[in-house]
C-alpha cells in the first residue's frame, strides 16, 4: 500500500448500533497513525494519535487499534448516537497524508 | 490560546488574480501544514514546514502555487494567477512536531470565477 486508504466510504447505521471502519497505510517506515473526527461546517479534530504496534486507545464510546506490521488501524464506535454523525479521517506517514474518510450517518 | 487562525475566511476572485491566504499557527507549535479540501481527493497535503523550513512541497499542484513561512507565527499560501479549478477550501494546521496531533484552522474558502 502506497497511500492511506479508508473503508467503507460511507456508512448508515441505526442509533444504538456498534460500527467500525478501517484505515490502511504503508507499513514500511511507520511513523504515526492519527484519527480525526470532522463534522460538517467545522474543522477536523483529533481523536487519537497512535505510534506503537498493538496500541489500543479509548475515548468514551470510541476506541481504536493499531497494527503497524500489516499496516492497518480500526476505529470502533459502540452504541452509535446521532451526534456521532461525521466524517472520520485517518492520517499516516511522517507527512500526515490523509485518507478520504468514512462518512458516518447515525439515524435515530 | 486562540487556536490556528486563518484569513480570509472567504475569498471570491476572478480568474487571473493573485490570491494570498494567511495562517497564524498556535504559539509554540513548530510544524505547519497546508491542506486543500476537494470533493474528489478529500484533504490533500500541499506543503509542510518544520521550524519555518519547507520540508516537502511535492503536493503543490504547479508553479502557480507558492508558500512561505517567514517566522514561527506566520505563513502564507499564494496562488498566482488563480484559475477556477483552484476553487476549494484551504486548511492550515499546526502541531508540536514529531507525531503530535494537528490543530486545524477554520479554513479559507476560495472561489475563482
Amino acid at each position: 500500500i502506497l497511500n492511506v486508504e479508508q473503508s467503507p466510504q460511507s456508512l448508515h447505521v441505526q442509533e444504538g448500533d456498534s460500527t467500525n471502519f478501517t484505515c490502511s497505510f504503508p507499513s514500511s517506515n511507520f511513523y504515526a497513525l492519527h484519527w480525526y473526527r470532522w463534522e460538517t461546517a467545522k474543522s477536523p479534530e483529533a481523536l487519537f494519535v497512535m505510534t506503537l504496534n498493538g496500541d489500543e486507545k479509548k475515548k468514551g464510546r470510541i476506541s481504536a487499534t493499531l497494527n503497524t506490521k500489516e499496516g492497518y488501524s480500526y476505529l470502533y464506535i459502540k452504541g452509535s448516537q446521532p451526534e456521532d454523525s461525521a466524517t472520520y479521517l485517518c492520517a499516516s506517514t511522517d507527512k500526515l497524508i490523509f485518507g478520504t474518510g468514512t462518512r458516518l450517518q447515525v439515524f435515530p | 490560546d486562540a487556536g490556528v487562525i486563518q484569513s480570509p475566511r472567504h475569498e471570491v476572485t476572478e480568474m487571473g488574480q493573485e490570491v494570498t491566504l494567511r495562517c497564524k499557527p498556535i504559539s509554540g507549535h513548530n510544524s505547519l501544514f497546508w491542506y486543500r479540501q476537494t470533493m474528489m481527493r478529500g484533504l490533500e497535503l500541499l506543503i509542510y514546514f518544520n521550524n519555518n523550513v519547507p520540508i516537502d512541497d511535492s503536493g503543490m499542484p504547479e508553479d502557480r502555487f507558492s508558500a512561505k513561512m517567514p517566522n514561527a507565527s506566520f505563513s502564507t499560501l499564494k496562488i498566482q494567477p488563480s484559475e477556477p479549478r483552484d476553487s476549494a477550501v484551504y486548511f492550515c494546521a499546526s502541531s508540536r512536531g514529531g507525531a503530535g496531533e494537528l490543530f486545524f484552522g477554520e479554513g479559507s474558502r476560495l472561489t475563482v470565477l
